[in-house]
């Protein structure tokens, strides 16, 4: 894998309301994706993953979808609560092997 | 999910002295490990590739003999940041992949180089 040192993109939203993260991937042969959640002075959690013959994927309260054409991935969290304030990131595999390649990831912030 | 562990969770040295981090995957054995550095508000930087058996993998940019990297197992990598200076501060991470290549992170450690 590999990943890109950059300032993080920040989004802010009021406690309750539904918050949408977006991703762009860079290799149209990448056949797994995943979300990663990351709160402060922790670890990379796994938050939910797809694979590329779905466009949709639900889990509690995240929902992934993903555009092939555009290549673009997104995470939407309903009813985002303070606890879902974290930098969250995607991560394309390519060609089913270890070789992982992540965002710059986005900031998230609840305002309560 | 599968659980990786990482020691110490945090720890502060001497300028140049030598630090030990270890990596362990706790219920799944991992061929391959990652480590990665994170600057505060910054995105994860992959360091290099740690292989059981074999010589790591570094990225451009990395210096292998200041990052030294031993596969012991397959559950255990080990990261040594030798002669560590005040630049080295930084937060680094393991991941694991599982056999269905989903990596999975340790809780991070903290270094900090005075």
């Amino acid at each position: 894998g590999e990943s890109v040192g950059l300032h993080l993109p920040t989004l802010s939203v009021q406690e309750g309301d539904n918050s949408i993260i977006n991703c762009a991937y860079s290799n149209s042969a990448s056949d797994y994706f995943i979300w990663y959640k990351q709160e402060s002075g922790k670890g990379p959690q796994f938050i939910i993953d797809i694979r590329s013959n779905m466009d949709k994927r639900q889990g509690q309260r995240v929902t992934v979808l993903l555009n092939k054409t555009v290549k673009h991935l997104s995470l939407q969290i309903a009813a985002t609560q303070p606890g879902d304030s974290a930098v969250y990131f995607c991560a394309e595999n390519l060609n089913n092997n270890n070789d992982m390649r992540f965002g710059a990831g986005t900031r998230l912030t609840v305002k309560p | 999910g599968a659980v990786v562990s990482q020691h110490p969770s945090w720890v502060i040295c001497k300028s140049g002295t030598s630090v030990k981090i270890e990596c362990r995957s706790l219920d799944f054995q991992a061929t391959t490990m990652f480590w990665y550095r994170q600057f505060p508000k910054q995105s994860l930087m992959l360091m290099a590739t740690s292989n059981e058996g074999s010589k790591a993998t570094y990225e451009q940019g990395v210096e292998k003999d200041k990052f030294l990297i031993n596969h012991a197992s397959l559950t255990l990598s080990t990261l040594t940041v030798t002669s560590a200076h005040p630049e080295d501060s930084s937060f680094y991470i393991c991941s694991a992949p599982t056999s269905g290549h989903t990596q999975y992170f340790g809780p991070g450690t903290r270094l900090t180089v005075l």
